[in-house]
């Protein structure tokens, strides 16, 4: 089967870095993703690794390691915008989406 | 209409009543999916719609029915509402294939009391 584990909440301060980290367990596996999910609101595309290795975008970054089943989502110069969850999802053989239940993240000023 | 539309943004429903939650999109994607999301859980994938014409179930299809008739359109049905329905429920769009990247609609609020 598949499971996927994130922590359920995560604290940090206005202009610090925070690591999100992703574990999971499948028998298939065809990509890494992380969305992001404000308050009351859909979720929104944020990365997707299916390579290991760094994926830069901004002020975020995604890193995949396949072989360890790890992946974390890396925010920089953190906004208080950037309170959200953080969901992470892996695409199983079926191409279907397998959805961690989100990292809830609280940026403090 | 731009991107992917649900309806109603949120209703509250008695129990063994029918309800279907529209789902429009005006991207021409050909795979569609509707989620529920509970506190706590993961988005947990109800039906989805690889193309017109097709569905299949996801991890939670029981109580829920859907159709696809044309590309723009995923409607999901409740036949008789039960309580542990009471939920938020996602629609969703991809172009289909390999890609993970879905394009969500606002969610729709359902009680069932």
């Amino acid at each position: 089967g598949q499971n996927i584990d994130q922590p359920t909440e995560m604290t940090a301060t206005e202009g610090a870095i925070v690591q999100i980290n992703c574990t999971y367990q499948t028998s298939g596996f065809n990509g890494l993703f992380w969305y992001q999910q404000h308050a009351g609101e859909a979720p929104t595309f944020l990365s997707y690794n299916v390579l290991d290795g760094l994926e830069e975008k901004g002020r975020f970054s995604s890193f995949l390691s396949r072989s360890k089943g790890y992946s974390y989502l890396l925010l920089k110069e953190l906004q208080m915008k950037d309170s959200a969850s953080y969901l992470c999802a892996l695409m199983d053989s079926n191409y279907q989406l397998i959805w961690g239940a989100g990292t809830k993240l609280i940026i403090k000023p | 209409i731009a991107g992917i539309t649900q309806a109603p943004t949120s209703q509250i429903l008695a129990a063994g009543r029918r309800m279907t939650l529209r789902c429009t999109q005006d991207m021409r994607h050909n795979a569609m999916y509707w989620y529920r999301q509970d506190l706590g859980l993961g988005l947990r994938l109800i039906h989805y719609s690889n193309t017109a014409g097709t569905t299949g179930k996801g991890e939670v299809p029981d109580g829920y029915s859907v159709s696809r008739a044309n590309t723009d359109d995923f409607p999901l049905t409740l036949a008789s509402a039960v309580p542990s329905q009471t939920s938020v429920y996602f629609c969703a769009s991809s172009p289909g294939g390999d890609t993970g990247e879905l394009f969500f609609g606002e969610g729709s609020r359902l009680t069932v009391l």
